[in-house]
């Protein structure tokens, strides 16, 4: 099946910092979702991106599908960034496939 | 509040036991779609129904079982419950079946076995 790797595995940050998650995926997708997961658990639905590029104040994704992988950008963090970011993608069927996720922790 | 509700928000239960999970997707959304979020597997889909009826099955054990009911709301059952099953269990909806479109997730239902 369709694999999805995400980098860094960890991320701790400066409040102000800007950062860049990575996400690669192994097959054409037609769709890719990024989410971020707050310290209560709750999956928050950043971008669905399964090409080109997006912004959404502070937050903005890039998804270069011919070369099978997306980024998302994090600019001016704050302590309220902090969790975990998912990249998820489908491959013609319904199912999302998860990555492993990158842990950020935005320090004040 | 991505308009998917979810009941309960936590679960304490015993081994062996039985549990319900209960999702309803946004207005409008006629997929919904069952994922379970462990330490060890991370989040992994389960289910998904579409319009009442059963459109696609992941690594749902055959303990477990789903249906979505003509208000489209949907259950998830949880049955002979073991230590290991302890996780969090998110229903996502979205518009239509197919991968195109985007899935919304709910609060999440989190179950611990004892």
């Amino acid at each position: 099946g369709i694999q999805v790797e995400q980098s860094p595995p960890d991320l701790i940050l400066q409040e102000g910092a800007n950062s860049t998650l990575r996400c690669n995926f192994s097959d054409s997708v037609n769709n890719l979702q990024w989410f971020h997961q707050n310290p209560w658990g709750q999956l928050i639905n950043l971008f669905y991106i399964p090409s080109g590029t997006k912004q959404n104040g502070r937050l903005s994704a890039t998804t270069v599908a011919t070369e099978r992988y997306s980024l998302l950008y994090i600019s001016s963090s704050q302590t309220t960034d902090s969790g975990v970011y998912f990249c998820a993608v489908a491959l013609g069927g319904n199912k999302l496939v998860f990555g492993a996720g990158t842990i950020l922790r935005v320090k004040s | 509040d991505s308009g998917v509700t979810q009941t309960p928000k936590h679960l304490i239960t015993a081994t062996g036991q039985r549990v319900t999970l209960r999702c309803s997707p946004r207005s409008g959304d006629l997929s919904v779609y069952w994922y379970q979020q462990s330490l060890d597997q991370g989040l992994q889909f389960l289910i998904q129904y579409y319009n009442g009826e059963e459109r696609a099955k992941g690594n749902i054990l055959e303990r477990f079982s789903a249906q979505q009911f003509p208000d489209l709301h949907s259950e998830l059952n949880l049955s002979s419950l073991e230590l290991g099953d302890s996780a969090l269990y998110f229903c996502a909806s979205s518009l239509l079946a197919g991968g195109i479109f985007t899935q919304y997730f709910g609060p999440g239902t989190r179950l611990t076995v004892l």
